[in-house]
């Protein structure tokens, strides 16, 4: 198995640009989820997903859209980048949405806006 | 205030030497995780716990819940140890991690 696979590993983009960041699981895991993670501060939940079809807002969701069309694939997009938005975002899994499910992590995506 | 706090921030040790971070917490948690992030960046899961104490080779890990606290402890500490160490709570609220450098 490959786990959670993310890319790219590294994005630079100017103000105003989108981009979408993949993220894939080959676990069928039905719980998926978006962090980003800033210096000095601990990760943060942008959105997550229980299944195909359904996701909702975590702590931080404001200038980012997911979809969960398919259980493998949980991609986020970044509608028009901002420099706040320059962070490492990291796509995360688990078995089911329990709140005591062990989460696997992606390798993370290092994203710079100028 | 944080909802999980780690300390210390940051921890230098010599190979050889036990090690404790420290984990509390202030909400009502169903499991508590520790993460092991790599120089690399990547990040892997160590322990999930609800109660009691979990071992696995050096690392140990213990829990209070009446105290809503952690600890992971490391025996024998060795220079691949070093990595930011994560404690996060239910689905997931992390502290800001322990930096620990383990010197030869």
């Amino acid at each position: 198995n490959a786990g959670v696979t993310q890319t790219p590993k590294f994005q630079v983009l100017k103000t105003g640009q989108s981009m979408t960041l993949q993220c894939a699981q080959d676990m069928n895991h039905e719980y998926m989820s978006w962090y980003r993670q800033d210096p000095g501060m601990g990760l943060r939940l942008i959105h997550y997903s229980v299944g195909a079809g359904i996701t909702d807002q975590g702590e931080v969701p404001n200038g980012y859209n997911v979809s969960r069309s398919t259980t493998e694939d949980f991609p986020l997009r970044l509608l028009s980048a901002a420099p706040s938005q320059t962070s490492v975002y990291f796509c995360a899994s688990a078995i089911a949405g329990g709140l005591a499910d062990t989460q696997y992590f992606g390798p993370g995506t290092r994203l710079t806006v100028l | 205030k944080n909802e999980v706090e780690q300390s210390p921030q940051n921890l230098t040790a010599q190979e050889g030497e036990f090690i404790t971070i420290n984990c509390s917490y202030s909400v009502g948690i169903s499991a508590l995780h520790w993460l092991q992030q790599h120089p690399g960046g990547g990040i892997v899961s160590l322990f999930m716990l609800s109660s009691g104490k979990k071992k696995h080779g050096r690392l140990i890990a213990t829990i209070n819940i009446q105290e809503k606290h952690s600890s992971l402890h490391i025996t024998a500490s060795h220079p691949r140890d070093s990595a930011v160490y994560i404690c996060a709570v239910n689905k997931l609220i992390f502290g800001t991690g322990t930096r620990l450098q383990v010197f030869p």
